[in-house]
C-alpha cells in the first residue's frame, strides 16, 4: 500500500491526557497537511509541512498542540492535556508541493 | 468564517438519477477547487479538481461545472449508484500564495436508493 497511513487508527483518552498521532506520507511527496474532522462537518486546516519546515499553523493549533515532521519524512501532531472539545477525527494529508492532496484514513480521537 | 458553503446537506436520488451539489466561495484569490468523496470512518478521497480557466470537467460520470463570475462551482454526478452513497466536500485553496491548505464546505450527503 502507497497511499498516506495514520496510527492509531482510533484512541480512547481521559481528559487530562497526552496523546500522539503518527502520519506517513506517500513517499515521493514533500508536503505534508493536519485536519481537523468533527462530526457532520467538513475537514479544518491544522498546520502544513514543506519537508521539515513547518509553514504555517491555523488559530485552531492552541498551545496544548504541536506537530513535528523530523527529516521531513513522517510527522506526528501531540494534544497535551486534552479536552473533551479534542473529540475529532484528525486527517493526514501529503502532496507534491502544489498538486493535489492525498488523505489517510485519520485517526478518531475520543476524550472521556 | 465560513468561506466555502455547500448546498444542500442532503439529497435522495434514485439510481440512475443524477446528483447536483453546489458550492459557492467568497475568496476571489481561491484557484483550485477540488471535490472529496468519503464513506464513514473513511478519510477523504479525492474525486475530482477544477482550475478557474476552465468552465466545466468530466471525469467518467462525475462533472464540475464552475462559473467564476458567479464565485459558484457545482459537482453532477451522472447515472449515480447505490456505491455513490457517500458525504461529499468541495473544498477550494490557493495554490501557490498559501501553501494549497484546503478550505472545505460543511458536506452533502447523498443517498442513492436502488
Amino acid at each position: 500500500d502507497t497511499g498516506v497511513s495514520q496510527d492509531p487508527r482510533h484512541k480512547i483518552t481521559k481528559r487530562g491526557q497526552n496523546v500522539t498521532f503518527r502520519c506517513d506520507p506517500i513517499s515521493e511527496h514533500n508536503r505534508l497537511y493536519w485536519y481537523r474532522q468533527t462530526l457532520g462537518q467538513g475537514p479544518e486546516f491544522l498546520t502544513y509541512f514543506q519537508n521539515e519546515a513547518q509553514l504555517e499553523k491555523s488559530r485552531l493549533l492552541s498551545d496544548r498542540f504541536s506537530a513535528e515532521r523530523p527529516k521531513g519524512s513522517f510527522s506526528t501532531l501531540e494534544i497535551q492535556r486534552t479536552e473533551q472539545g479534542d473529540s475529532a477525527m484528525y486527517l493526514c494529508a501529503s502532496s507534491r508541493q502544489n498538486y493535489e492532496q492525498y488523505f489517510g484514513p485519520g485517526t478518531r480521537l475520543t476524550v472521556t | 468564517q465560513q468561506q466555502v458553503k455547500q448546498s444542500p446537506q442532503s439529497l435522495i436520488v434514485q439510481k440512475g438519477g443524477i446528483s447536483i451539489i453546489n458550492c459557492a466561495y467568497e475568496n476571489t484569490a481561491f484557484d483550485y477547487f477540488p471535490w472529496y468523496q468519503q464513506f464513514p470512518g473513511k478519510g477523504p478521497a479525492l474525486l475530482i479538481a477544477i482550475r478557474p480557466d476552465v468552465s466545466e470537467k468530466k471525469e467518467g460520470r462525475f462533472t464540475i461545472s464552475f462559473n467564476k463570475s458567479a464565485k459558484q462551482f457545482s459537482l453532477h454526478i451522472m447515472d449515480s449508484q447505490p456505491g455513490d452513497s457517500a458525504t461529499y466536500f468541495c473544498a477550494a485553496s490557493r495554490v501557490k500564495a498559501a501553501g494549497n491548505k484546503l478550505t472545505f464546505g460543511g458536506g452533502t450527503r447523498v443517498l442513492v436508493k436502488p
